[in-house]
Formats: C-alpha cells, structure tokens, sequence
C-alpha cells in the first residue's frame, strides 16, 4: 500500500465552523506533513510531525490546529478560518524527516465562505 | 532563505522532447527532486539526484545537474499528451534544516 488518503476531497465551511481534515497511510512512515497550495503555486508547508511529535510549525495561525493521533493517523483541525484559507490542503509523508522523498495525498479542497 | 526558480510555462508538440529548467540558490544542497502534479491531484515523486552526481536516466526521463551553476534540468523524452501537468523541482539542503523545498513550478501543456 503506496497511498496516502485524505478526506474530505472537498469541504465548504463558513467562518465560524468547525471541521477536521483526515490523512491516513499505512507505509509504515514516521514523518507526516500538511501543505497549503494555492491555485499555480507550489506547496508551502505548515506542519511537520515525526515520531508522532509536532516538530515544525511554519508560523501558521492558531486557527488550524495538528493532530497526530497515531503513527497512520494526522488530522488538521479548522476553527473561524478566513476566506483567504481557501486553498487545497495537502498531506504527505515520509519514512523518516529530512527525506526529500514524499508521498502526497490527493488533497482536500477547503472553501472558506 | 533558499531560493529555487523555474520559469512558468512551456508547450511542446506530442513525440518531442520537453526541457524544463530550475535554478538554486543553497549551496549546500543535498538532494534534488522532481515532482509531477496532474490537475486537482496530489504531487507525485518522478525522480531524485543526489547532489554529487550530474546525471540520471530513468526511462524517458534524463535528469542533469550543473552544481557550479546551480541548474537542474529534467529532459522528457518523446513528450505525451499525458505528461501535461505541473512540474516542480526541489531540494533538501542542511542549510535548509533538511526542509523540501520547493520551486516555483513549470507549467507543460503536450499539444497535438
């Protein structure tokens, strides 16, 4: 099993909802990432788990908040978020942190209204 | 910061090679990658050179690096409808914390 899924594929959300965005693998990996990528853009990183611990945070607002369950498991949770966090939410992984090589899911597009 | 840049658009005709360019700016890094991301899809891993050599063949991809210059190019051969997508080069580097970065991402249109 080569997949990371997440769901929803696509969630709309006023700003005051609350909603939690869902990654899971099953590769066995021990680093976990979430992504934001704007339209014709590259990915900008937000989060990065390893080892099930919070071992970057790229400055993101409190308004979105990491989980990490456990080792298959991350989830993003969303709360008043803005209109300009639309955007397509991407999760990753990797066997180990600093390994360039990731695995994406096909992520999940947030509307924010 | 690290910069990694890629000019934005190109279009080639189905059966021809496709060059896409990027340059660096870190100098310490260590490896480089390519992605592929198709529209309204994830990114997907195409090929990765380790930063000591300058070249690496997989199938219709042939991957050079000019590590003087800070250029990284991926050369598609007989180019397909279905390699239409973005394109984006990246690098991990221990200036960069071993952090992926990412370029700026090269559009492919394959036209007929």
């Amino acid at each position: 099993d080569t997949e990371v899924t997440q769901t929803p594929k696509h969630l709309v959300m006023g700003m005051t909802n609350k909603k939690s965005l869902k990654c899971e693998q099953h590769m066995g990996h021990r680093a976990m990432y979430w992504y934001k990528q704007k339209a014709k853009k590259p990915p900008e990183l937000m989060f990065v788990y390893s080892y099930e611990k919070l071992s970057i945070n790229e400055s993101v607002p409190s308004r979105f908040s990491p989980e990490c369950p456990n080792s298959s498991l991350l989830n993003l949770h969303l709360h008043a978020l803005q209109p300009e966090d639309s955007a397509l939410y991407l999760c990753a992984s990797s066997q180990e942190r600093g390994h360039g090589e990731l695995f994406f899911g096909e992520g999940s597009r947030l509307t924010v209204l | 910061g690290e910069d990694v840049e890629q000019s934005l658009f190109l279009s080639v005709r189905e059966g021809d090679s496709s060059v896409i360019n990027c340059t660096y700016t870190d100098s310490s890094s260590t490896y480089l990658y390519w992605y592929k991301q198709e529209p309204g899809a994830g990114l997907q891993l195409l090929t990765y050179i380790f930063s000591n050599m300058d070249m690496k063949q997989d199938q219709r991809l042939t991957v050079l690096l000019n590590k003087k210059d800070k250029h990284l190019s991926l050369r598609i051969a007989d180019t397909q409808t279905g390699d239409s997508a973005i394109y984006f080069c990246a690098e991990t580097s221990t200036g960069g914390g071993n952090k992926l970065t990412f370029g700026t991402g090269t559009q492919l249109k394959v036209e007929l």
